[in-house]
Parts: structure tokens; C-alpha cells; sequence
């Protein structure tokens, strides 16, 4: 069966600081690929996707960056973080094709101080 | 463009009243797709159903219902006999055929079941 890793599960960091963090899927090939935001209390909001190696689509410009170096791994970074950037981000693998149910980690709880 | 309204911010119901949450979508496409997720205190997601815009037949999963009209563009979904463990804030999300890695996501409903 599929299943989706993503960490680390909380991160404090300073303001200016650099970010990473990663996603990885196993137990299917080629799937879509995503992050997402969710502001405290607040509804989710899509980063970016993936639907192969290398190939990322930023839905909201901003400070923060994905990439793609393999085929079920999915990382999203920033060279300096905001403290807007606080959060809870969360990454989802879907099936190759479109419109497919999407599948999420546990999160990841960003605190920028 | 595409566009999900859940009206209600918060819900409370006593343990063993149904309750329904509303979802009400904007597409200008013909063929979509309407999810509910549920994302318990823990914060992950949990995909709850995928309907397409072809069928409008209702679902029943358990005490989980869904009722889907087109006419009104409304994807509700309904719990019958409510537990505690169903506690949790739940998505409806919309896909357009033509996009289907771009969901939309409602704003949520938080559910408090009491006891």
C-alpha cells in the first residue's frame, strides 16, 4: 500500500533562517505531487505541484521555492523565511491521472519567531 | 473560476443528532469533481469521498451520507447518529476536469460533537 512521510513534525525557526522540508512517497510510481499551507484556523491554500521529475508549478508567488530531485520526493525550501511563513504545511500524493483523490502526510507546524 | 463556500464556520451537536455540512461550489466547467476530506485534531487529512459532476446519485457510506445537486451546485454531506470521534474540521474540495492537480478547497467546517 501507499504511504506518504513528511518531516520534520514541528520546526521553530528564526525570521531569515532557511527552510527545508521534504516528502517522500513510496509504494507508487510517478504520482502528482503537492504542497499546501494552512494558516492557523484557516482553509488550505495549494503551494505547488509536481507531476514529474523536475517539473514544479507555483500556484502563489512568494518566498518559498519546491523541487523535485526524484521521482516520489518532493521538497519545498526557502532561503529566508518571513514571519508570514508560519504554518502548517502539508504535503499529498495523488495517482498520475488527473482529478484522482489527493493523499496527505501528517504535517509539518512552522513557527517562525 | 472555481470557488468553494462552506457557510458554516462552526457546528455543535450533542452525541447522537445527525448533522449536515453544506458545500456550495462555482465551476464554469461541465465536468468536475467534488471531494470531502476530514482533518482531525492530529491535522492530517483524511479523504472522505470523490464524486464526478456525471453522477448525482447520493452516497451512503455507514452513517455518512452525501447529497449532490446539481442544480444548486451543493456537495452536502451528512452524519447520522454522531459520535465524538467525529470531532474534526471537514473540506469540501472542488477539481476541474481540465485542471485536476489545482483543487479547491472550502474554508472548512469545525464539527464538535458532545457528549
Amino acid at each position: 500500500s501507499q504511504t506518504i512521510h513528511q518531516w520534520p513534525a514541528t520546526l521553530v525557526q528564526p525570521v531569515g533562517s532557511p527552510l527545508s522540508l521534504e516528502c517522500t512517497v513510496e509504494g507508487t510510481s510517478n504520482p502528482n505531487l503537492y504542497w499546501y499551507r494552512q494558516a492557523a484556523g484557516r482553509g488550505l491554500q495549494l503551494l505547488f505541484y509536481s507531476v514529474g521529475i523536475g517539473q514544479i508549478s507555483s500556484e502563489v508567488p512568494q518566498n518559498l521555492s519546491a523541487s523535485r530531485p526524484q521521482d516520489r520526493q518532493f521538497i519545498l525550501s526557502s532561503k529566508k523565511l518571513l514571519l508570514s511563513d508560519s504554518g502548517f504545511y502539508l504535503c499529498a500524493w495523488s495517482e498520475g491521472t488527473q482529478n484522482q483523490p489527493q493523499h496527505f502526510g501528517d504535517g509539518t507546524r512552522l513557527s517562525i519567531l | 473560476a472555481q470557488k468553494v463556500t462552506q457557510a458554516q464556520t462552526e457546528i455543535s451537536v450533542v452525541e447522537k443528532e445527525d448533522v449536515t455540512l453544506d458545500c456550495v461550489y462555482e465551476t464554469r466547467d461541465t465536468t468536475y469533481y467534488l471531494f470531502w476530506y476530514k482533518q482531525p485534531p492530529s491535522g492530517e487529512l483524511v479523504f472522505l469521498i470523490r464524486r464526478n459532476s456525471f453522477d448525482e446519485q447520493n452516497e451512503i457510506s455507514g452513517r455518512y451520507s452525501w447529497n449532490f445537486q446539481k442544480s444548486t451546485s451543493s456537495f452536502n454531506f451528512t452524519i447520522t447518529a454522531s459520535q465524538v470521534v467525529d470531532s474534526a474540521v471537514y473540506f469540501c474540495a472542488l477539481s476541474e476536469a481540465d485542471y485536476g492537480q489545482n483543487f479547491v478547497f472550502g474554508p472548512g467546517t469545525r464539527l464538535s460533537v458532545l457528549p
